[in-house]
């Protein structure tokens, strides 16, 4: 079936420098991705999403980047602060269909 | 900034007792849904709400799990009788009727069964 994954299970990242988390999904029929935060014990927290007719969106020190050429997406996180410490997850849903299928995620860990 | 409110956060039940979760979506949202996610994994969809209406339940487990959103604006998951596998968090989120594919979601009640 269908599936959306995530490269790297954890990640380390020094404060200050960029992040970036990757995702690879295989449904060619995507045509909206979301990133998601989530913290310990709290539900995901909407970060950014795009549409599959652009290949770039950002926010506020947050980048999404989407390749539909080799079906992958990534969040960029700039200067990274110790609150950006959190599991983050993909999702995907196809036109027509609003069931979102998210990814096992990436948990960053941001060292002081 | 209006938020998805759900409640118990926690809920500890012995098996075979039954459960319920309470959501109450951002005012407006029309569509409604439960997720269900277990440690270290993403979100599954249990249940999908249009208004009153639920538009796709394929993955809710219907021997032991109901939903209900009767008027159309908050919504019950129930769970009965609950089962070891059962614990996992418990999440609701909401989207609005503007056709945004966007969900919102809430914290979530953690559910662990002895």
């Amino acid at each position: 079936g269908e599936s959306v994954g995530l490269h790297l299970p954890t990640l380390s990242v020094q404060e200050g420098d960029n992040s970036i988390i990757n995702c690879a999904y295989s449904n060619s029929a995507s045509d909206y991705f979301i990133w998601y935060k989530q913290e310990s014990g709290k539900g995901p927290q909407f970060i950014i999403d795009i549409r599959s007719n652009m290949d770039k969106r950002q926010g506020q020190r947050v980048t999404v980047l989407l390749n539909k050429t080799v079906k992958h997406l990534s969040l960029q996180i700039a200067a990274t602060q110790p609150g950006d410490s959190a599991v983050y997850f993909c999702a995907e849903k196809t036109l027509g269909n609003e069931k979102l299928t998210f990814g096992t995620g990436t948990r960053l860990t941001i060292i002081p | 900034e209006a938020e998805v409110a759900q409640s118990p956060r926690y809920k500890i039940t012995e098996k075979s007792q039954a459960v319920a979760f309470w959501c109450d979506p951002i005012s407006g949202h029309a569509t409604l849904y439960w997720y269900r996610q277990i440690l270290g994994q993403g979100p599954e969809l249990l249940v999908q709400f249009q208004d009153e209406s639920v538009v796709d339940d394929s993955q809710l487990p219907k021997d032991r799990f109901s939903a209900e959103r009767l008027k159309g604006v908050d919504s019950t998951l129930k769970i009965q009788p609950a089962e070891l596998g059962d614990s996992a968090m418990y999440l609701c989120a909401s989207s609005p009727r503007d056709g945004t594919d966007t969900q919102y979601f809430g914290p979530g009640t953690r559910l662990t069964v002895l």
